[in-house]
């Protein structure tokens, strides 16, 4: 019944590790989304796909690559951790891109740690 | 600085107190949706906004776009336990087709 699931939920790794996180969504949805969320509760955007195609790309560093092999996937790989990587990763869906944007329903968000 | 604002950005309530949580930009907002998280979960979608003077309500909770849409408020009448959590504010600032989101407000409701 998940709408937006990830998987993990929890991530301990160390620095200098390759990581990925992974989001699917059963809604039937477009667009999907990966957030950012830091220990200051700061949410920020980091990309966006509609129909496996990348739109939004907010100056994330290239270790970052997000990747989308189908509308209801879209997974995110990290090489190279880093401590400022630590944060809480939500990913998210809507039905369209347009403006305003339709309503986004997140996931449970996966909380990266990198000791 | 931040392109929205929310203020306060901790609250604490008795349980049954009415309370407000504000949410502004010095420009348009195409677009106001108002989010709840739970501590440790993620976000649970509450109201969107879109026209000027907009209002919606949903049980004990009341959102408000103004005029000049550029400010939000969210009120919550006789305030419960279940409501305590943080709320984020997010908007759509230039058109982009992307949401850009407040710092929060952490509600915590004494019993």
């Amino acid at each position: 019944d998940t709408a937006v699931s990830q998987t993990p939920k929890y991530l301990v790794t160390q620095m200098g590790n390759d990581k990925s996180i992974k989001c699917e969504q059963n809604l039937g949805h477009d667009t999907m989304y990966w957030y950012k969320q830091d220990s200051k509760k700061f949410l920020k955007i980091m990309f966006s796909y509609n129909n496996k195609e990348l739109i939004i790309n907010e100056t994330v560093p290239n270790r970052f690559s997000p990747k989308s092999p189908d509308k209801a996937h879209l997974n995110l790989h990290i090489n190279s951790l880093e401590l400022g990587d630590s944060a809480v990763y939500f990913c998210a869906s809507s039905p369209s891109m347009r403006s305003p944007p339709d309503t986004q329903y997140f996931g449970p968000g996966t909380r990266l740690t990198v000791l | 600085s931040q392109e929205l604002e929310q203020s306060p950005q901790s609250l604490i309530v008795q349980e049954g107190k009415n309370l407000t949580i504000n949410c502004t930009s010095s420009k348009t907002l195409y677009g106001l949706y108002w989010y709840k998280q739970k501590y440790g979960e993620g976000l649970i979608f509450l109201m969107m906004l879109q026209k000027g003077g907009e209002e919606k309500s949903h049980e004990k909770i009341t959102a408000k776009l103004d005029e000049k849409k550029q400010q939000s408020s969210l009120h919550i009448t006789a305030s419960q336990p279940s409501h305590a959590g943080i709320y984020l504010c997010g908007a759509d600032i230039r058109g982009a087709q992307k949401l850009v989101f407040g710092q929060g407000t952490r509600l915590t409701i004494n019993p």
